[in-house]
């Protein structure tokens, strides 16, 4: 599975958008990005993954550059409760999900 | 429906017991897997079973086996636990084991080996 690259921590205002980033420049034709979030010790929550076409579901928007070298996960409007570590996957093998240390994100008040 | 359950949740462990960690879907899900996640890192594959009645080895795969005897079971055995087994372990189960395929999490069993 191809690597990726996360800003180790950011923090974003309750109510605004939270724009994560993530680089995965040497990703293959036929590999998916995956995002999960940790929130304190629980188990990893999946949110949203994509190939190529920009995605969104009712939690996120997965926004995937024309080159496929990078991603963007927008949380639209940010609550106190998505503070967490999220994770890029970038995931072509079928039974493992390789995590780096992701992202620590702080929604502030 | 109750998703994954992982039992225990936390156990304190002298060093050389044996230990079953257990992990149940009722999702009939085909594919399950073992994390481990030591604390400030990722998760990291231990083993992992596509279908019942066949397993496979993941990244970290030594100290530990699995079986996987139906559907819904896929209990992680340590042999002879060691300190450095000290971690936090998730069972994770997909519909198939295709990469388009989500893997959903349990809760985790925090294991202390003394």
């Amino acid at each position: 599975d191809a690597k990726t690259t996360q800003p180790p921590s950011m923090d974003c205002a309750e109510g605004r958008a939270a724009n994560l980033p993530c680089n995965h420049s040497t990703i293959s034709g036929n590999e998916y990005v995956y995002w999960y979030r940790q929130i304190h010790s629980q188990g990893p929550q999946y949110i949203i993954h994509g190939l190529k076409n920009n995605e969104t579901n009712e939690m996120a928007s997965l926004i995937i550059t024309e080159d496929r070298k990078s991603s963007t996960l927008i949380l639209p409007h940010a609550t106190l409760r998505d503070t967490a570590v999220y994770y890029c996957i970038v995931r072509v093998g079928a039974n493992n999900l390789f995590f780096g240390t992701g992202t620590r994100l702080t929604v502030i008040p | 429906i109750a998703g994954i359950t992982q039992a225990p949740t936390s156990q304190i462990l002298a060093a050389g017991r044996r230990m079953t960690l257990r992990c149940t879907q009722d999702m009939r899900h085909n594919a399950m897997y073992w994390y481990r996640q030591d604390l400030g890192l990722g998760l990291r594959l231990i083993h992992y079973s596509n279908t019942a009645g066949t397993t496979g080895k993941g990244e970290v795969p030594d100290g530990y086996s699995v079986s996987r005897a139906n559907t819904d079971d896929f209990p992680l055995t340590l042999a002879s636990a060691v300190p450095s087994q000290t971690s936090v372990y998730f069972c994770a189960s997909s519909g198939t084991g295709l990469s388009t395929d989500t893997q959903y999490f349990g809760p985790g069993t925090r294991l202390t080996v003394l």
